[in-house]
Parts: structure tokens; sequence; C-alpha cells
């Protein structure tokens, strides 16, 4: 029962480089989320997404992009990294919103140098 | 601006005691709100998800109410043990179109052996 997958663990950038954070849901839930989490500000909202296809910015969405292709896949893109994006990376997923629990992924670890 | 506060920041208990900490919320509004557990280097796991004022949840020796009318809701854990050191975290889902959680900083509860 794999739940909510993100690859890869951890990573070291370099300033300007770009990569993709993969996450994968296989209880097909209709809602998806990243998140960054710094220390001493607790989880901030990037993007998220309400289905297939559908994808909304949340709190601090700048210098990142997402696409939502299929239900299952909801990759993070860094186009240009900068040292402020040094975080953990967290992946979840939902039935729906409000209500819903959220399952989070096991997070990935990235360091801008 | 949408606020939600957990007091204390952080909370250090012995084996045995028990204790309980704070979120506060916007009272108006209210649509769910929810708790999870964090355990350092883990993802957070969902303990409660609460909806109705008055509502009492519980979950071995972890316990939840909530009152919406003056927008808070307590935590509480009876006999703390070693392994409820974590973070825990309240999130607050307004009513609404908006689909995001509102999340807390945390509570850090570090219970001494």
């Amino acid at each position: 029962n794999a739940g909510v997958t993100q690859t890869p663990k951890f990573r070291i950038l370099k300033i300007g480089q770009s990569m993709t954070l993969q996450c994968t849901q296989d209880m097909n839930h209709n809602y998806m989320y990243w998140y960054r989490q710094d220390p001493g500000m607790g989880l901030k909202l990037i993007y998220y997404s309400v289905g297939a296809g559908i994808t909304d910015k949340g709190e601090v969405p700048n210098g990142y992009n997402v696409s939502r292709s299929t239900t299952e896949d909801f990759p993070l893109r860094l186009e240009l990294a900068a040292p402020s994006q040094t975080s953990v990376y967290f992946c979840a997923s939902s039935q729906a919103g409000g209500k819903e629990t959220q399952y989070f992924g096991p997070g990935t670890r990235l360091l801008v140098l | 601006i949408l606020n939600v506060e957990q007091s204390p920041q952080s909370l250090h208990v012995q084996e045995g005691d028990s204790t309980n900490f704070t979120c506060s919320f916007p009272s108006s509004n209210f649509y769910a709100l929810h708790w999870y557990r964090w355990e350092t280097a883990k993802s957070p796991e969902a303990l409660f998800v609460m909806t109705l004022n008055g509502d009492e949840k519980k979950k071995g020796r972890i316990s939840a109410t909530l009152n919406t009318k003056e927008g808070y809701s307590y935590l509480y854990i009876k006999g703390s043990q070693p392994e409820d050191s974590a973070t825990y975290l309240c999130a607050f889902k307004p009513a609404g179109n908006n689909r995001k959680l509102i999340w807390g900083l945390g509570t850090s509860l570090a219970v001494n052996p």
C-alpha cells in the first residue's frame, strides 16, 4: 500500500539548475498539494490541484511550476534554482478538500548551493 | 488575513504527565479543523478532522475538542509517553470555495523518560 511517494529523497542543486520533484499517489485522490517546510515557518502551500488538468497557486508559487496530466502524478518543477528554495518539500493528496484528510509523502530535502 | 495560532510553541513534560495544547482559529466562516502529528524526519499524519461545534474525538490516549463559536480546539494527551514526542499541527478550513487549509506552526512536544 504505497500511498503518496516522492522522489528523490534528497538532492543538491547548484544555483540556476533546474529539476523536477516527482509525486505519485495510488489512492485515486482528486486533490493533490505541494508544500514546503522551512525551519520555524510551518507548512507553506506552493501549488495545488483539484483534478487532472487543473492547478492553482498557493501561498508561495514563485519560482515553481506544476502540471497534472494524470490523477496519479503531480510533479513540481524548479526552473532556476535559488538558495531561497532550500527546503523540505512535501507532496500530499486527499479525496476532496475541506473535511478530507491529507495524506503526505515522505518529503524531498533540497539543498541549493 | 486568516490566521491559525497554536500555543504553546513547545512543551517539555515527563513520562506519565498529561498535557494539552491549543489551536486558535477564526470563529466566523468555519468549515473544518484538522489535527496532525508530525514526528521528526517523517511526514505529517492525520489525527482528527472535526467539523461540528462541541465535537470530541479520541484515538487511544489522544483526544481533541472543538469550540467553533469561540474559535479554538484543544488537543489532550493522557499519560504522555516518549513516543508521543512530535510536533502537533492544526489546520483550519474556512467555508467557501477556497480549497486550501490554513496551517498553524505547531506545538513541539518532548516527553522525557
